[in-house]
């Protein structure tokens, strides 16, 4: 069981904008601890989307945004493309869980 | 550039022990936040195992006491020793670092299969 809780799905058609939830708790997100974000394409390794809560690494586009308040994050996709079709992952730490680095339980996007 | 490329796995005995080895380039492992996850067939990713820069090391409770992460800065690359293998082990394994800010690179995985 995840220590942060994500919608296990969620839809949108092309052009349409799109928000996945990360929810946590106080010895976590609520802790202080930065989220990342990480795109799986189907039967390839995740890649880094978002880091440190709203950041974009090099190549990243600006359709794709972060935010976090309190005990939650939020990745927003704007202007969805067919290509956006992937697994979306949060990820943050915990000051309970050894070696604190913990993950969300993903979502499926499927575009319409 | 950076890369990460893993090996050592496949079909494996439960009770059986593997090693999985991740290759890095463009970087130094012994400089930087080193980890391994996990990901079950159908299932999320699972954070394995982590050895930071100082050497310090730390487990998921589910493989603590069964697997050891291990660096070798002469070859600039991470090991994962595995011991006494369960079905439930079964999982792409990739490794993954921290350079600028989450885990930014990741190798392609390599897959372990515990069945009999």
């Amino acid at each position: 069981q995840a220590v942060l809780t994500q919608p296990p799905s969620v839809s949108g058609a092309p052009g349409q904008r799109v928000t996945i939830s990360c929810t946590g708790s106080s010895s976590n997100i609520g802790a202080g601890y930065d989220v990342h974000w990480y795109q799986q394409i189907r039967g390839t390794a995740p890649q880094l989307l978002i880091y440190r809560n709203n950041n974009r690494p090099s190549g990243v586009p600006d359709r794709f945004s972060g935010s976090k308040s309190g005990t939650a994050a939020s990745l927003a996709i704007t202007g969805l493309q067919a290509e956006d079709e992937a697994d979306y992952y949060c990820q943050s730490y915990d000051n309970s869980v050894t070696g604190s680095v913990i993950f969300g339980g993903g979502t499926k996007l499927t575009v319409l | 550039e950076v890369q990460l490329v893993e090996s050592g796995g496949g079909l494996i005995q439960p009770g059986g022990s593997l090693r999985l080895s991740c290759a890095a380039s463009g970087f130094s492992v012994s400089n930087n936040y080193m980890t391994w996850v996990r990901q079950s067939p159908g299932k999320g990713l699972e954070w394995v195992s982590v050895i930071y820069s100082g050497g310090n090391t730390y487990y998921a409770d589910s493989v603590k006491g069964r697997f050891t992460v291990s660096r070798d800065n002469s070859k600039n690359t991470l090991s994962l020793q595995m011991y006494s293998l369960r079905a439930e082990d079964t999982a792409v394994y990739y490794c993954a670092t921290d350079l600028k800010g989450g885990l930014d690179f990741w190798g392609q995985g390599t897959m372990v299969t515990v069945s009999s």
